[in-house]
């Protein structure tokens, strides 16, 4: 089974950094995606991070470690741009397992 | 962009009619999903197949079929709709990497 946790919401203004985490269960654990969701829209893909550390990409970072279950997405030069929904997934090893999403992080980008 | 398309996009319907959506892709992706998004509930997964007649329940799988005759095609069926289905519902496809998503269709249950 799975279990993951992100904050239900966040808030920040432009051009600050943001960190949001997301805490995981998952038997099996391959990966852990990140996507974006915009209001009224599909998500969309960000990261998928493998092995433990930082992988950065522009202006979102994300981090993986996989012996505490944990990850964070870190955006750097917040833009209002930015304001949507944020959803981490954690990607199970067994072949024929769906991903399953956490509930997400809304964050809205204030000027 | 990923060739996933569903349709219909907006659906009203009458309680306890049946409802069929669809979800063709032209990218022969071995997975595909469907998902609903509530407010409160984040992106919850209904179904979900890893091939040709090879399918699987989600955890909100309840009133809800699905069938995967054809690679391309993914058919979600509400064999009798209710107001607690009114949601977006979200398909995807992947080949064991990222997911990529349909832009959804909205169903209004009255």
């Amino acid at each position: 089974g799975q279990n993951i946790d992100q904050p239900t919401e966040m808030t920040a203004t432009e051009g600050a950094i943001v960190q949001i985490n997301c805490t995981y269960q998952t038997s099996g654990f391959n990966g852990l995606f990140w996507y974006q969701q915009h209001a009224g829209e599909a998500p969309t893909f960000l990261s998928y991070n493998v092995l433990d550390g930082l992988e950065e990409k522009g202006r979102f970072s994300s981090f993986l470690s996989r012996s505490k279950g944990y990850s964070y997405l870190l955006l750097k030069e917040l833009q209002m741009k930015d304001s949507a929904s944020y959803l981490c997934a954690p990607e199970a090893n067994q072949a024929g397992t769906a991903l399953i999403f956490g509930k997400g992080t809304t964050l809205s980008v204030s000027s | 962009d990923a060739g996933i398309t569903q349709s219909p996009r907006h659906k009203v319907t009458e309680t306890g009619t049946p409802v069929t959506l669809r979800c063709h892709q032209t990218e022969n992706h071995r997975y595909m999903y469907w998902y609903r998004q509530d407010p409160g509930h984040g992106l919850r997964l209904i179904h979900y197949s890893y091939g040709v007649k090879d399918t699987d329940k989600g955890e909100v799988s309840d009133g809800y079929s699905v069938s995967r005759s054809k690679t391309e095609d993914f058919l979600l069926t509400l064999e009798s709709a209710t107001s607690s289905q009114t949601s977006v519902y979200f398909c995807a496809i992947s080949q064991g990497a990222e997911a990529f998503f349909g832009q959804g269709t909205r169903l209004t249950v009255v």
